[in-house]
């Protein structure tokens, strides 16, 4: 399977827990993106990496949201002392050109 | 701020029939992309199309076109003889051409497409 993917697909966690998302995006892609989905609504940006380098975090991304991306590969993404308004699909894309953006399938939290 | 608007929560068709997601944006940039993602029930959202704003020309892929109105703001798709495996939750998003990587997408429209 050569497209996007995220590890793990669903994760459950108590109120104030750390949890941490893997991406491993598709090998000749050099730009790697973190949204978020939540029911009903479409994909919030989060971040987003050329290469190693974080360019861009959206407002959403508090204090308590750490993405990395080590050697420009795969990437991960830290939420520390999670809430239950943290609770979503958490969604990873990769591209090579502006907007084509190819998602892996998410990584679905819930916050108890 | 960049806004995309679809207004259409929800679209229930017959198969064969022809059916049109509306999308309506809102930029101060004057220069911008049009996306148009598909999301099946599976999940995995999908790449449809990218529009450059310079370029109002209507495109069509098979049974997919689009028609992209710079005086309306609006970046409509259309379906033709839609099918069941066209049943998904279409989303249309808008990015600044300067980076392209912060995609604003809408709320999305929930197509059910009925034998």
């Amino acid at each position: 399977d050569t497209g996007v993917s995220q590890d793990p697909r669903h994760k459950i966690t108590k109120r104030g827990q750390n949890v941490t998302f893997r991406c491993d995006p598709i090998s000749e892609h050099n730009r790697l993106y973190w949204y978020r989905q939540t029911l009903g609504q479409g994909p919030e940006f989060l971040t987003y990496f050329q290469n190693e380098a974080q360019l861009e975090k959206s407002r959403l991304l508090s204090d308590r949201f750490s993405a990395e991306r080590p050697k420009g590969s795969f990437s991960t993404l830290e939420i520390q002392r999670t809430e239950q308004g943290d609770s979503a699909m958490y969604l990873c894309a990769s591209s090579l050109e502006i907007g084509e953006l190819f998602f892996g399938e998410g990584s679905r939290l819930t916050v108890l | 701020a960049q806004k995309v608007t679809q207004a259409q929560t929800e679209i229930s068709v017959v198969e064969k029939e022809d059916v049109t997601l509306d999308c309506v944006y809102e930029t101060r940039d004057t220069t911008y992309y049009l996306f148009w993602y598909k999301q099946p029930p599976s999940g995995e959202l999908v790449f449809l199309i990218r529009r450059n704003s310079f370029d109002e020309q209507n495109e069509i892929s098979g049974r997919y076109s689009w028609n992209f109105q710079k005086s309306t703001s609006s970046f409509n798709f259309t379906i033709t003889a839609s099918q069941v495996v066209d049943s998904a939750v279409y989303f249309c998003a808008l990015s600044p051409s300067n980076s392209g990587y912060a995609l604003n997408f809408g709320k999305g429209t929930s197509l059910l497409v009925t034998p």
